[in-house]
């Protein structure tokens, strides 16, 4: 079945480091893929979407892009900051509406 | 703020029991989606409902139920809760159906059941 498999962390980073975390699908067909944040005590919000092959989704310094060849949507920044402590979970929607989220990657910036 | 809306924030009751979580839209969306979230089942989709209709369900138990009213808000009823129910349930809307539509959470109801 379709399935989304991301690295679980946690994961520490010092202020201005680059982060990356990997994220990996099986699905058939052809789905969208979308990156959510969790800030602690909140709802999940979006960050980023591709929706096709080679899409690149960009928001807030993040970057992802859709990689059929690999079924990958690698999440990326290149200078993180301590505002930047999150969950992240990585995410499939499939043609029939089922939205399939990973397990979350949980990041501490510190200072 | 996501302009969904969740009530209650925090639910607690005994094993057995029925409850009622009520998820509000934003205002424009047609579609809403129920998630259950928890530590050791991560984030779940439940069910999906599309003006009125149940369009994709998910790993809901045949003691959950959820409906979506004509004025678009949706309910999501538990009973014979178990201990196991305990978890963050999330409710999400969007404009419409499809690949592309981007999903707005809304805060959660935290849902204790001793």
């Amino acid at each position: 079945g379709d399935s989304v498999t991301q690295m679980e962390g946690p994961v520490t980073l010092s202020e201005e480091a680059f982060l990356t975390i990997n994220c990996t699908y099986t699905a058939t067909g052809y789905p969208s893929l979308f990156w959510y944040v969790q800030y602690p005590g909140e709802g999940l919000q979006l960050l980023l979407k591709a929706t096709k092959a080679d899409d690149k989704g960009s928001n807030k310094g993040f970057e992802a892009t859709y990689r059929k060849e690999t079924t990958s949507f690698h999440l990326e920044k290149g200078s993180v900051q301590v505002s930047d402590s999150a969950v992240y979970f990585c995410a499939l929607k499939t043609s029939y509406d089922k939205v399939i989220f990973g397990p979350g990657t949980s990041l501490s910036v510190i200072p | 703020d996501s302009g969904v809306t969740q009530t209650p924030k925090h639910l607690i009751t005994a094993t057995g029991q029925r409850v009622t979580l009520r998820c509000s839209p934003r205002s424009g969306d047609l579609s809403v989606y129920w998630y259950q979230q928890s530590l050791d089942q991560g984030l779940q989709f439940l069910i999906q409902y599309y003006n009125g209709e149940e369009r994709a369900k998910g790993n809901i138990l045949e003691r959950f139920s959820a409906q979506q009213f004509p004025d678009l808000h949706s309910e999501l009823n538990l009973s014979s809760l178990e201990l196991g129910d305990s978890a963050l349930y999330f409710c999400a809307s969007s404009v419409g159906v499809g690949l592309a539509q981007e999903q707005y959470f809304g805060p959660g109801t935290r849902l204790t059941v001793t």
